[in-house]
């Protein structure tokens, strides 16, 4: 297994509440992504990470915001939770971007439930 | 084998059969493919991939077989096993992103 940590694995929370979701890697990779998967829609892109510090938006960035202080980390923030946003993340890593020999490796994922 | 589309078929077999999941995808400027597995509750595992310049390529019980013409990839399991039983989706990118596009998926059920 690549070595990826998702925290927490399971989350509810209320309606309005703010969330964190951390992905830790011990690969040294310096792409780290974060995705959304819901029946119907398959992988979604929220943001990615291209380095400490540099981020960009996804396809589904709307109501999430990310943060990546240290090569090992990044965060992400639902600033106030609604129910459209229940869903299973998974944070993934690559070396150098998805390309040839450098393919994303996915954590086992976040259950989160905004009731 | 079923197509992957908008919708999540799913394909049953049978234990020792062998197993042929498809997916079809639309930029015909992607240049690398994966293939991955997804067992229940847990996140996506690489199997195999391929470059736009091959057109099969062969791993250990799993070959994937790459036609451009008609942008068509397939994931083929020979003896499938009860262990094989997940969902599998494609995904491709073309040259220059960083960012790959995901197929949604086929569910394979193998009966023992």
């Amino acid at each position: 297994d690549a070595g990826i940590t998702q925290s927490p694995r399971h989350k509810v929370t209320e309606t309005g509440t703010p969330v964190t979701l951390r992905c830790h890697q011990t690969e040294n990779h310096r792409y780290m992504y974060w995705y959304r998967q819901d029946p119907g829609h398959g992988l979604r892109l929220i943001h990615y990470s291209y380095g400490v510090k540099d981020t960009d938006k996804g396809e589904v960035s709307d109501g999430y915001s990310v943060s990546r202080s240290k090569t090992e980390d990044f965060l992400l923030t639902l600033e106030s939770a609604t129910s459209s946003q229940t869903s299973v993340y998974f944070c993934a890593i690559s070396e150098e971007g998805f390309s040839y020999n450098s393919p994303l490796h996915f954590g086992n994922g976040t259950r989160l439930t905004v009731t | 084998g079923e197509s992957v589309g908008l919708h999540l078929p799913t394909l049953s077999v049978q234990e020792g059969d062998n197993s042929i999941i498809n997916c079809a995808y639309s930029n015909s400027a992607s240049d690398y493919f994966i293939w991955y597995k997804q067992e229940s509750g847990k996140g996506p595992q690489f199997i195999i991939d391929i470059r736009s310049n091959m057109d099969k390529r062969q791993g250990q019980r799993v070959t994937v077989l790459l036609n451009k013409t008609v942008k068509h990839l397939s994931l083929q399991i020979a003896a499938t096993q009860p262990g094989d039983s997940a969902v599998y989706f494609c995904a491709e990118i073309s040259g220059g992103s960083y960012i790959p596009t995901f197929g949604r998926g086929t569910s394979l059920i193998v009966h023992p």
